[in-house]
């Protein structure tokens, strides 16, 4: 089983910059999960879809942080304009449902470096 | 004061030794407990879980859980040199979403 993928690994823009990054989820997997870690911290929750509806969007900074899921399978997520504070790792996680307990499985992340 | 508590280390223990890793959280609502594994520039890994209170055995690792104390740990029998990672904890209040609060993360390093 392919696990999720999402690109590019990593990436470095100037502050004020747009940058949009990308995941696909496992196949067959409704809910999607977006999160921020930022280095020496856990994972932080952006935003959760579950097929191509927002269940949870309470964390993501939304004059700056858009993200969309159109056809219930990718996912883009899209800094604009990017700040110093957003450098991070951009997590993709995937579920077979949305429902309490089931396991979320991870992507390698992006990395963003913002000068 | 963050939900979830964790000391971020670094743990730096000898191989084969017994490794305690531990959170502590403030959300009494918390009933779904799990610890996933970080390698380095990779994604975290589901490790192990436990629902409400109680202990889980997985081959060389143990889970633990107080409710009443809000304290929650995980051993390592054995370590080894590829146990070497960031061990983060996440819990659920189950109630909706699946939603999972983490904590920052110990580094641990296993030296042969």
């Amino acid at each position: 089983e392919a696990g999720v993928a999402q690109s590019p690994r990593y990436k470095i823009i100037e502050k004020r910059q747009s940058v949009a990054f990308w995941c696909n989820p496992i196949s067959g997997h409704a809910t999607l999960y977006w999160y921020q870690q930022i280095l020496g911290q856990g994972p932080k929750l952006l935003i959760q879809f579950q097929n191509n509806g927002v269940v949870d969007d309470s964390q993501l900074p939304k004059d700056r942080f858009s993200a969309e899921r159109l056809k219930g399978v990718d996912s883009t997520l899209k800094i604009q304009p990017a700040k110093l504070e957003d450098s991070a790792v951009y997590l993709c996680a995937s579920s077979h449902s949305g429902s309490f307990g089931n396991e979320q499985f991870f992507g390698p992340g992006t990395r963003l470096t913002v000068l | 004061q963050k939900e979830v508590e964790q000391d971020p280390g670094p743990l730096s223990v000898p191989e084969g030794a017994i490794v305690s890793l531990n959170c502590t959280y403030s959300n009494s609502a918390f009933q779904y407990f799990m610890w996933y594994r970080q390698y380095s520039r990779k994604g975290p890994e589901l490790l192990m879980y436990t629902y409400s209170s109680g202990n889980k055995e997985d081959g060389r690792f143990t889970a633990q859980v107080d409710k009443s104390s809000k304290y929650i740990s995980l051993f390592i029998r054995d370590s080894q040199p590829s146990d070497s990672a960031t061990y983060l904890c996440a819990m659920s209040e189950g109630n909706a979403g699946n939603m999972l609060t983490f904590g920052g993360g110990t580094r641990l390093m296993v030296k042969p």
